[in-house]
């Protein structure tokens, strides 16, 4: 156990629905990092919080949007959802020291598994 | 822009040795190296903070040239638990604290 906690573990959805991936992390970090992970592709950076601030960004879709709540867990929104969104969605949280480049080390959690159908 | 891990995959039978490169076209602040296993969550090896450094984590070592903005990880006498992907991480100076992944380099050790 990673102390990175994700859930749903699995979910199956249709398009065009929403769906909500919610993340908790490591006790005392404060950053928050959403990655997409396709079948057998590399981590896609989605966005990054810092105790609740919008940190960094990457090349996530105007359909997803995520944030970060004063008890520091964070929630990916995911709405018209499409075949192509099904993946494995990590959220991995870094140590207190985090906010200055150089000093995010990772942990992962065990991923959310979003299928479309 | 994400990093570019080479090669895309090796094959390697139990106790040879592997380079796995990864290249930048921005100039690097760190470089990170996670292992992940088939259905796992990636698992932090290493991070390398100032060009030159080397860092070693048992028989996985790193290196990290910041001025051709590039990091090599060394796999010593491979065992069977090194079998994974293994995708490098990079920060750069002209971004804020993302950390962008490499495409990943597929390890398979055979006994």
């Amino acid at each position: 156990d990673s102390g990175v906690t994700q859930t749903p573990k699995h979910l199956i959805t249709a398009t065009g629905q929403r769906v909500t991936l919610r993340c908790s992390p490591r006790s005392g970090d404060l950053s928050v990092y959403w990655y997409q992970q396709s079948l057998d592709q590399g981590l896609q950076f989605l966005i990054q919080y810092y105790n609740g601030e919008e940190r960094a960004k990457g090349n996530i879709l105007e359909r997803f949007s995520a944030q970060q709540f004063p008890d520091l867990h964070s929630e990916l929104n995911l709405s018209s959802l499409e075949l192509g969104d099904s993946a494995l969605y990590f959220c991995a949280s870094s140590a207190p020291t985090s906010g200055t480049r150089g000093a995010n080390v990772l942990t992962f959690g065990a991923g959310s598994r979003l299928t479309v159908l | 822009q994400q990093p570019v891990q080479s090669p895309q995959a090796v094959i390697l039978r139990e106790g040879e040795d592997a380079v796995i490169n990864c290249s930048s076209s921005k100039a690097l602040y760190s470089v990170h190296w996670y292992r992940q296993k088939h259905g796992e969550a990636p698992v932090f090896l290493m991070i390398l903070l100032k060009g030159g450094e080397q860092k070693g984590h048992d028989k996985i070592s790193a290196s990290f040239n910041e001025k051709k903005q590039q990091s090599s990880l060394y796999l010593t006498a491979s065992q069977l638990s090194y079998s994974g992907t293994y995708f490098c991480g990079t920060e750069w100076y002209s971004s804020a604290s993302k950390i962008i992944f490499g495409s990943g380099t597929r390890l398979s050790i055979r006994p």
